[in-house]
């Protein structure tokens, strides 16, 4: 089965480190997706690619997040300095449009824990 | 792995009986819906979706209803097994052009043995 991977699947770092979160969208599929999930908030979109290019990326705080596509099997996330409210569990997704619908398809996720 | 609050609805299921799992949408312009599934410790996973032009659509073992008129959203699920318990959420999105889903708060599915 066609599948999102991330990685890494869970870490643990120190406030103020860096942390670089990467993800391999399904094979063809032309749109991908950042997502944050906590238990407050749910999901929470971050950042959004079409073809690579950054069309929204309004979710994300600016000074410490990036979200870069190098190419289109790979896409990176990445906070800078790292804080323990950014504890979260980090989603990618991706979709292909079809005549039916815009449907999206999530990775397992990056489990993230700062202390 | 939970997409809600502290305070997520429950629904409690004999395991062989019928789940019914409603979801009231917010936007009347939203055109498409689609409803995911997430066990604990993994991500949402895709069941079925639906286009606003359509009433009902049938899966294998799962059947998602559309009622625009109240904006209601229902996913029943035959016959429901242990492997069911999740929680599950729907999605809708607004035009074919736009990429900005709304995700609802969630029901988390308790299949009783």
């Amino acid at each position: 089965d066609a599948r999102v991977t991330q990685t890494p699947r869970h870490k643990v770092t120190e406030m103020g480190q860096e942390v670089t979160m990467r993800c391999q969208p399904i094979l063809g599929h032309n749109t991908v997706f950042w997502y944050r999930q906590t238990m407050m908030q749910g999901l929470e979109l971050l950042a959004y690619f079409r073809n690579r290019a950054p069309l929204d990326d309004s979710g994300m705080p600016k000074d410490r997040f990036s979200a870069e596509m190098p190419d289109a099997t790979l896409a990176t996330l990445k906070i800078q300095p790292s804080e323990p409210r950014d504890s979260a569990v980090y989603f990618c997704a991706s979709g292909l449009r079809t005549g039916f619908g815009n449907t999206i398809y999530f990775g397992e996720g990056s489990w993230l824990t700062v202390v | 792995g939970e997409s809600v609050g502290l305070h997520l609805p429950t629904l409690s299921v004999q395991e062989g009986d019928n789940s019914i799992i409603n979801c009231a949408y917010s936007n009347s312009a939203s055109d498409y819906f689609i409803w995911y599934k997430q066990e604990s410790g993994k991500g949402p996973q895709f069941i079925i979706d639906i286009r606003s032009n359509m009433d009902k659509r049938q899966g294998q073992r799962v059947t998602v209803l559309l009622n625009k008129t109240v904006k209601h959203l229902s996913l029943q699920i035959a016959a429901t097994q242990p492997g069911d318990s999740a929680v599950y959420f729907c999605a809708e999105i607004e035009g074919s052009g736009t990429y900005k889903y709304i995700f609802g708060t969630g029901t988390r599915l308790k299949v009783l043995a």
